[in-house]
């Protein structure tokens, strides 16, 4: 089975730098996407790497190590609307996503 | 209407009810997803349709039952369900071509089973 691995809960204070890691155990390989997901909200697109390195999006950047099994989300200037969940998923076939269970970050004044 | 919509948001059924989850993408793509969510689980893939055929079946109970007329629209008929069915029903869509494969998600049906 696929295994995608990311901690459950971070805590930050608002202005700091956050990173979210992630490992992930999977039958294939097509890329990885991070995802943000409010409270009752939809999940929304937050980024996508399919080669190694960082990819850099604003205040998000996002970094992928294909031979470790490893990415990171990096999020910067931390805001109160960043307490969301973010979600990493691994495209490992056509069409397919396999998510892990999302980390819950919460942003402290 | 924009994106994904999904109707109804929030359902209550009993295990003899019979309900269907209404998904509608306006975004043009070839392909739809059902999702769903449990709370701290990974969202688990139900059905994939690219194209009105069903591509993906990940060992889903026949209890659901999903429905694709068009490329817009994707239906999952639900019977006979178990209070453990309780969870959010995420709906997807995506445009399967070289170098863009992002999923748009609905904002989901939070069903009770009581």
């Amino acid at each position: 089975g696929q295994n995608i691995d990311q901690p459950t809960e971070m805590t930050a204070t608002e202005g700091a730098i956050v990173q979210i890691n992630c490992t992930y155990q999977t039958s294939g390989f097509n890329g990885l996407f991070w995802y943000q997901q409010h409270a009752g909200e939809a999940p929304t697109f937050l980024s996508y790497n399919v080669l190694d390195g960082l990819e850099e999006k604003g205040r998000f950047s996002s970094f992928l190590s294909r031979s470790k099994g490893y990415s990171y989300l990096l999020l910067k200037e931390l805001q109160m609307k960043d307490s969301a969940s973010y979600l990493c998923a691994v495209r490992d076939g056509d069409y397919k996503l396999s998510f892990g269970a999302g980390t819950t970050v919460t942003v402290r004044a | 209407e924009t994106g994904v919509t999904q109707t109804p948001r929030h359902l209550v059924m009993g295990m003899t009810n019979k309900k269907s989850l209404k998904c509608e993408q306006h975004l043009g793509h070839n392909a739809m997803y059902w999702y769903k969510q449990s709370a701290k689980k990974p969202l688990e893939l139900m059905f994939v349709y690219n194209f009105k055929e069903q591509t993906e079946n990940n060992s889903v109970p026949s209890r659901f039952s999903p429905e694709c007329p068009n490329s817009s629209h994707l239906f999952l008929h639900l019977h006979t369900l178990q209070p453990e069915d309780s969870a959010l029903y995420l709906c997807a869509s995506s445009q399967e071509r070289d170098g863009s494969y992002e999923q748009y998600f609905g904002p989901g049906t939070r069903l009770t089973v009581t």
